[in-house]
């Protein structure tokens, strides 16, 4: 089975804090994507990485960055949180851009107070 | 820009009811996915709808695509308390260069004894 794994499942952070969200994927897919989920909006492509060191931006960027460095592993970064950004995280990843199927990990549920 | 909107929101049904779950989308697909979603958790692939005409189902549910139309329709047949969920489609618009998924807002369903 393919094992999609956040490091958190709720976060607390305040105002100003960078924030890192990490999401590890176990069976060596190409292809990773950050989503948040917001009620009523469905999910929306923050960024999406095709390969390591390599992203593009998705529908709503502004405000967020990634990394990655490995290719199992795949950061969101709040460079200066803001409550706005209080939000369910999904990481996801998939085999490639022919894949059909992108596996999702369980979310992370931020506050930014 | 591609939107998909799924209708009805909210669906509150009985046992043993049937009833239908509409997703339009506003341009050409190449791929159509439905998502579930249980409370707190993370999305698990239903189904791939990959041509006009195609039909899956699997249990109580069935869905189809009509890429004619930009419609696909998830069918609930004779609904069952563990069908509470949040069902999500999602498409993939033609041409582009990595696949990227644009989701609906979410159907929530709840089904009563």
């Amino acid at each position: 089975d393919v094992k999609v794994t956040q490091s958190s499942r709720y976060l607390v952070k305040r105002t100003g804090e960078k924030v890192f969200l990490e999401c590890v994927q176990d069976m060596d897919h190409e292809n990773m994507f950050w989503y948040r989920q917001d009620p009523g909006l469905g999910l929306r492509l923050i960024y999406f990485s095709y390969d390591v060191k390599m992203k593009e931006k998705g529908d709503i960027p502004e405000g967020y960055s990634v990394s990655r460095e490995k290719k199992e592993r795949f950061s969101l970064i709040l460079e200066s949180a803001s409550t706005n950004q209080t939000s369910m995280y999904l990481c996801a990843s998939r085999v490639d851009t022919s894949g059909n199927i992108q596996y999702f990990g369980a979310g992370t549920r931020l506050s930014v107070l | 820009e591609l939107k998909v909107e799924q209708n009805p929101l909210f669906l509150s049904m009985q046992e043993g009811k049937n009833y239908t779950i509409y997703c339009n989308y506003s341009t050409t697909s190449d791929r159509l996915y439905w998502y579930r979603q249980d409370p707190g958790k993370s999305l698990e692939s239903l189904f791939v709808l990959l041509s006009n005409g195609a039909v899956k189902q699997e249990g109580r549910l069935m869905a189809s695509l009509d890429t004619k139309a930009r419609l696909s329709t998830l069918h609930i047949t004779a609904a069952v308390h563990d069908l509470s969920a949040t069902y999500f489609c999602a498409v993939v618009a033609g041409g582009t260069s990595y696949g990227k998924l644009t989701f609906g807002q979410g159907t929530i369903l709840t089904v009563h004894p």
